[in-house]
């Protein structure tokens, strides 16, 4: 079975500080996605790759960024945390950017910035 | 950007009830995708369709891609307990471009 793994499922922050969410996944995925999930508003994409030390930004980057130095693992960085980067976020993985593949995904860290 | 439409946001049904949902589209998609998504998890592919007019179907699930292509629909028959979740369609217009997520329809069943 494909699996997806977050690192945390609750995290708490202060403003202003710095967050990393990790994600793994364990099947040689080339591509890999971070979603916010909000009610009312879907799944929106943050940032996705679809190679190692790739990135292209989604629909909504500001105040994100990603790190992928390893095939594997793709991680988000909330650089400066702020209260509206409250949210449930997700981590997905498929296996070819060319043909509408499968999204894995993990099974979310729900964020609060305080 | 594009933009997705799921009706309805929300359901409670009884149990052993029909349920219908759509989702509408203000461009053409090539692929349609509906996912649900468990409490606590992340959403899960139940269905995709690559054709304009095609009915597919998973057990109790049927999804059927709409021949205007802007439109879709998920069908499940005979509800129970464990279809509870948020569903989810999602869309591409050619296979290159990004997956869009509509907003989702929640749906509660009633034992």
């Amino acid at each position: 079975d494909v699996k997806v793994t977050q690192s945390s499922r609750y995290l708490v922050k202060r403003t202003g500080e710095k967050v990393f969410l990790e994600c793994v996944q364990d099947m040689d995925h080339e591509n890999m996605f971070w979603y916010r999930q909000d009610p009312g508003l879907g799944l929106r994409l943050i940032y996705f790759s679809y190679d190692v030390k790739m990135k292209e930004k989604g629909d909504i980057p500001e105040g994100y960024s990603v790190s992928r130095e390893k095939k594997e693992r793709f991680s988000l960085i909330l650089e400066s945390a702020s209260t509206n980067q409250t949210s449930m976020y997700l981590c997905a993985s498929s296996s070819d950017r060319g043909y509408t593949d499968t999204q894995y995904f993990g099974p979310g860290t729900r964020l609060t910035v305080l | 950007g594009q933009q997705l439409n799921q009706s309805p946001q929300s359901m409670f049904i009884q149990e052993g009830e029909d349920v219908s949902m759509n989702c509408t589209s203000s461009s053409i998609f090539n692929t349609w995708l509906w996912y649900k998504q468990d409490p606590g998890e992340g959403p899960v592919l139940l269905i995709a369709l690559y054709k304009a007019g095609e009915l597919t179907s998973n057990g109790r699930l049927t999804a059927q891609f709409g021949i205007t292509r802007k439109d879709s629909f998920l069908n499940i028959s005979a509800s129970i307990p464990s279809d509870v979740g948020i569903y989810f369609c999602a869309g591409q217009e050619t296979s290159y471009d990004k997956v869009i997520f509509g907003p989702g329809t929640s749906l509660s069943v009633i034992p």
